[in-house]
């Protein structure tokens, strides 16, 4: 298996533009998670979810970002309007299970100008 | 709000030197305890995961306990070697989500 993929791998945008992150799955894995790491604040759970539903988004800072799962080997992450302060690495993760161990993509790299 | 915390934060041995890493946790109702491991530039790998019954768990050179009353884990490494060179990091989980702490990260000189 090729592991969790994301793309794009980095991403450099301006002020107000909308960011669109992608995320391919391991082929059945049931749980899919969106993290975000920075220097000041780490590693945050964004959202997760179970069977393409969203069970917890309690992470999502505000309502410019929104995630959606439409089917089990696809998920996006969007910013819309994105600001600088959303600079960071975007990580995708997946899982048999919520609660097993987590696989995790090699991340996006995103600069927000 | 469970807070994770990593000491130190960064750590440099000779090659051959074993390795300790701790973990605190402050809400000890935790469901696991994970690793990761995590090189620069990449995302996260994972090392070993430890249910809240379980003392310790092994993989190859790596052993990690768990005291949960106590809010610790630790995770050894045997007989470091350059490549075990990354920041480690651990993650608890508490209802169905991962906290992490900031990382340790190690350097083992050659």
């Amino acid at each position: 298996d090729a592991g969790v993929i994301q793309s794009p791998r980095h991403e450099v945008t301006e002020m107000g533009q909308e960011v669109t992150l992608r995320c391919k799955p391991i082929s059945g894995h049931n749980s899919l998670f969106w993290y975000r790491q920075t220097m000041m604040r780490g590693l945050e759970l964004l959202i997760y979810f179970n069977n393409n539903v969203p069970i917890d988004d309690s992470g999502m800072p505000e309502d410019r970002f929104s995630a959606k799962m439409p089917n089990a080997s696809f998920s996006t992450l969007k910013i819309q309007p994105s600001e600088p302060r959303d600079s960071a690495v975007y990580f995708c993760a997946s899982s048999f299970h919520p609660r097993e161990t987590q696989y995790f993509g090699p991340g996006t790299r995103l600069l927000v100008l | 709000k469970q807070e994770v915390t990593q000491i130190p934060a960064a750590l440099s041995v000779p090659e051959g030197e074993n390795l300790v890493l701790n973990c605190s946790f402050t809400d000890s109702a935790i469901y696991n305890l994970q690793w990761f491991r995590q090189d620069p530039g990449k995302g996260l790998t994972s090392l070993l995961l430890i249910q809240s019954s379980q003392r310790e768990q092994t993989s190859g050179r790596l052993n990690a306990s768990l005291d949960k009353s106590s809010g610790r884990s630790t995770l050894y490494i045997a007989a470091s070697q350059p490549g075990d060179s990354a920041t480690y990091l651990c993650a608890v989980d508490v209802d169905y989500k991962l906290s992490f702490g900031a990382g340790t990260t190690v350097t083992v000189r050659a």
